[in-house]
């Protein structure tokens, strides 16, 4: 098993460019979600989902939309990228909730000049 | 935000030393979970307690969780130069998860 893979490993932007950060998860896990880091702050849920065609908000959801058509593939799309979304974004799969163990990507570094 | 704080931010003890740091949460939970983020990496599950449950022990980690000051501490007994590593604390509530601000340790050998 891959487990969770996440591509590309680092992008850099320019303000107002647009770009989808890719997540894959090859364990049949119904619960996926996307976090970013940023020093100091921990990890920040943006968006998740509980199964395919299924999304919500999360916490810092602003700038950021999500798809779920598959249970395997969960990617994040940056609409007009800002330099305050530079940070580290992270995907997660695990089960059927957030009281699974939860199984994180590599993570993507990310900078909006 | 529910987010969690962890507490110390920072940890630097010697090999061979018990280390132990605490997660202070903001609202009622289901479950607490501990991950370990090496640095540049991504985050690795260490251990789960459920809300019920006050201790929970995995290999050299012990957990502790007090709902009523709803807190929880992690021990990592006879650290390894290898533990040097950040450590969060993470709380579920609904469908959401909140990590806290994580605590930095550093093992000298």
């Amino acid at each position: 098993n891959a487990g969770v893979t996440q591509t590309p490993k680092f992008q850099v932007l320019k303000t107002g460019q647009s770009m989808t950060l890719q997540c894959a998860q090859d364990m049949n896990h119904e619960y996926m979600s996307w976090y970013r880091q940023d020093p100091g702050m921990g990890l920040r849920l943006i968006h998740y989902s509980v199964g395919a065609g299924i999304t919500d908000q999360g916490e810092v959801p602003n700038g950021y939309n999500v798809s779920r058509s598959t249970t395997e593939d969960f990617p994040l799309r940056l609409l007009s990228a800002a330099p305050s979304q530079t940070s580290v974004y992270f995907c997660a799969s695990g089960g059927t909730g957030p009281w699974n163990e939860q199984f994180f990507g590599p993570g993507t570094r990310l900078t909006v000049l | 935000s529910q987010q969690g704080e962890e507490d110390p931010q920072a940890l630097s003890i010697q090999e061979g030393e018990n280390a132990t740091m605490n997660c202070s949460y903001k609202t009622s939970i289901n479950n607490l979970q501990w991950y370990r983020q090496n640095s540049g990496r991504g985050l690795v599950h260490l251990i789960l307690i459920r809300s019920n449950e006050r201790e929970k022990h995995s290999g050299r980690l012990r957990v502790t969780l007090d709902t009523s000051k709803k807190s929880s501490s992690l021990l990592i007994t006879a650290s390894r130069a290898a533990d040097t590593a950040s450590y969060f604390c993470a709380t579920d509530a609904g469908n959401q998860f909140y990590f806290g601000t994580g605590t930095s340790l550093t093992v000298i050998p």
